[in-house]
């Protein structure tokens, strides 16, 4: 049972454009989405984040997009640069399980020069 | 150091062996959990610490895995009588109290079971 789903195992974008990345999820008990990203041969790191309370969380270059209608949230990276080639998981909680995170897939991203 | 660390890095071990991972968490954080990721899938849920609240352990695969919490502090994860399908990155990550911040994730040990 997949609860967190990224349909896009990889996804290649130029330079400067702008990077999109899905996120659908089942479980409407989550009530807070993450993105992760991970370099080889590394941990995922803490990317983003954004309550249910909230459609739109912004810093930097990094804006997440949550459509809780629709069970689906967005990762947008604009303007994207090489450095952010690496894998995009998204992530989430429900609030009666602690801090524990379910997570998609991931999605690599490959951003070209 | 700073971060969350994971020993060892990597471990080759045959079949029906056991292995134990080690992590240290950052300091001062009370949460710590086991992942793990497998060839091509996303990150698998193991087991969480709170504090000096029960485990939750629903996530373990199977009786043959175990993990303790030593001191609110060191976490080992053990696997007996590994199999193939045990192989995996095993990632180890510590967080902070209030609920929903975010988790600090180790390098991961990979383990090769032959």
């Amino acid at each position: 049972d997949q609860q967190v789903k990224q349909n896009s195992p990889s996804l290649s974008v130029q330079e400067g454009r702008i990077s999109i990345l899905n996120c659908d999820y089942t479980n409407s008990m989550f009530d807070y989405f993450l993105w992760y990203k991970k370099y080889p041969a590394e941990g995922p790191t803490f990317l983003i984040s954004i309550s249910s309370i909230k459609d739109k969380n912004e810093d930097g270059r990094f804006t997440v997009f949550l459509n809780k209608s629709a069970k689906h949230l967005s990762l947008h990276i604009v303007p994207s640069q090489p450095g952010d080639s690496a894998v995009y998981f998204c992530a989430a909680s429900a609030r009666d399980s602690g801090s524990r995170l379910t997570f998609g897939e991931g999605t690599q991203l490959t951003v070209n020069p | 150091g700073a971060g969350v660390s994971q020993s060892p890095s990597n471990k080759v071990t045959e079949k029906g062996k056991d292995v134990e991972l080690r992590c240290d968490p950052i300091s001062g954080h009370t949460a710590l959990y086991w992942y793990r990721q497998s060839l091509g899938q996303g990150l698998e849920f193991l087991i969480y610490f709170q504090g000096n609240s029960a485990p939750d352990k629903s996530g373990l695969p199977s009786d043959r895995f175990s993990a303790e919490r030593t001191g609110g502090s060191v976490s080992t994860l053990t696997i007996q009588r590994t199999q193939q399908e045990d192989s995996a990155v095993y990632l180890c990550a510590s967080s902070l109290v209030p609920l929903n911040s975010p988790l600090h994730f180790g390098n991961g040990t990979r383990l090769t079971v032959t």
